[in-house]
């Protein structure tokens, strides 16, 4: 059964600081790896997908990288800012059986 | 370009009836899925199509049964509803091939509440 760990679960870090985010899971047979932001009392906006078969993809301030082989992913943001205060959530899509499961999050302050 | 829309986005229900939360998605994706979100639980896995005329179960399906007889739609019914449903739920999808940079497409969320 796949798990989906992220660690830590809160973080608040002052504004300006480069940050990283974790995430592990427990099958390493994933079609792929996705990190979504959730802002409070709205749906889920994702920012980045990692296929199996990459190492990492870049989007803007956002760096995403997957170790597939160890079950671990980071996201990296550079220069915080108070805006990218949310939950951050990511999610790995079994090649077993298709189900795509989440972490529980990290939920981000950014202190002005 | 809709994307994925849930309907209704709010419920209030009485303990025992029961509804059907609606999920309909203009992409053409095969895969489809039903999540409810608690706090501190992240999304949990209710259950899942990976195609028209096919369902499957997720990481808990009690109480919840699914049909997908379009391709575009993917509904969600509570037969006897319990206080313990209450929650609000996402439906996603996504594309069969697992082009890169293609994600997962969420809808905005039923918040449904069973008194």
């Amino acid at each position: 059964k796949q798990e989906v760990t992220q660690i830590p679960a809160a973080l608040s870090v002052p504004e300006g600081e480069n940050l990283v985010l974790n995430c592990s899971f427990t099958d390493s047979a994933i079609y792929n790896l996705q990190w979504f932001r959730q802002d409070p009392g709205k749906g889920l906006t994702s920012l980045l997908l990692i296929q199996s078969s990459q190492r990492e993809q870049t989007s803007g301030r956002l760096n995403a990288s997957l170790d597939k082989s160890s079950g671990r992913s980071t996201l990296y943001i550079a220069a915080s800012q108070p805006g990218d205060s949310a939950t951050y959530l990511c999610a790995v899509k079994s090649r077993r059986d298709d189900k795509i499961i989440f972490g529980k999050g990290t939920r981000l302050h950014i202190l002005p | 370009n809709a994307g994925v829309t849930q309907t209704p986005k709010f419920r209030v229900l009485k303990t025992g009836q029961s509804m059907t939360l609606l999920c309909a998605q203009d992409m053409n994706h095969e895969y489809m899925y039903w999540y409810r979100q608690d706090p501190g639980m992240g999304l949990r896995l209710i259950h899942y199509s990976v195609g028209e005329g096919t369902t499957a179960k997720g990481e808990v399906p009690d109480g919840y049964n699914v049909s997908r007889l379009k391709k575009q739609n993917f509904l969600l019914g509570l037969e006897s509803a319990a206080p313990s449903q209450t929650s609000v739920y996402f439906c996603a999808s996504s594309i069969l091939l697992e082009i890169a940079n293609q994600p997962q497409h969420f809808g905005d969320g039923t918040r449904l509440s069973i008194l």
